[in-house]
């Protein structure tokens, strides 16, 4: 039973407009989430979190929102640059336990 | 160095030979990981590290066998391995379990 999903596997994006990347789980007590950035041939790099008790949390360009009623998590990118091209990997956690990640969302910019 | 870095990159081996991963994190973590990441698949969590004790062992076939010897250190030991265990393994730190982690750039193992 998969916990985190990322139900796209890829999104195109024009530069300069936004990118939504989304993300759904299933364990209502989850309670932090993580966005990873992930280039090819690279381990992934931690992005922006949010805690639970928040419903937004932003830095720079991305700003992750949070929808408990919904169980969803979404990260949006503004403006998206070329070098937002990678894989997003949403992830979360529950009190003391380990990351439960999705599959990641193919991210790619167009110039 | 800095970070977390793993040695090698790229492996290829044969089903008959064993080889062994490491990962060394320069953050003063207290917390290690070793993931899987297949195609098209969630990372995997394979093992976990807390101040050198494995805390988490998820169903993992006994031809992995990680090693923690120092909170900076880990490896996996591989033999006798199969084709479908070719994947990028990442290795990973956090300060404590919970915590963020930090990933190395993983090694991308061919098994033939």
């Amino acid at each position: 039973d998969q916990q985190v999903k990322q139900n796209s596997p890829s999104l195109s994006v024009q530069e300069g407009r936004i990118s939504i990347l989304n993300c759904d789980y299933t364990n209502s007590m989850f309670d932090y989430f993580l966005w990873y950035k992930k280039y090819p041939a690279e381990g992934p790099t931690f992005l922006i979190s949010i805690s639970s008790i928040k419903d937004k949390n932003e830095d720079g360009r991305f700003t992750v929102f949070l929808n408990k009623s919904a169980k969803h998590l979404s990260l949006h990118i503004v403006p998206s640059q070329p070098g937002d091209s990678a894989v997003y990997f949403c992830a979360a956690s529950l009190g003391n336990e380990k990351l439960t990640f999705g599959t990641g969302t193919r991210l790619t910019i167009i110039p | 160095e800095t970070g977390v870095t793993q040695t090698p990159r790229h492996l290829v081996m044969g089903m008959t030979n064993k080889k062994s991963l490491k990962c060394e994190q320069h953050l003063g973590h207290n917390a290690m990981y070793w993931y899987k990441q297949s195609a098209k698949k969630p990372l995997e969590l394979m093992f976990v590290y807390s101040l050198e004790e494995r805390v988490e062992n998820n169903s993992v076939p006994s031809r992995f066998s990680p090693e923690c010897p120092n909170s900076s250190h880990l490896f996996l030991h591989l033999h006798t391995l199969q084709p479908e265990d070719s994947a990028l393994y990442l290795c990973a730190s956090s300060q404590e379990f919970k915590d963020t982690q930090y990933f190395g750039p993983g090694t991308r193992l061919t098994v033939l």
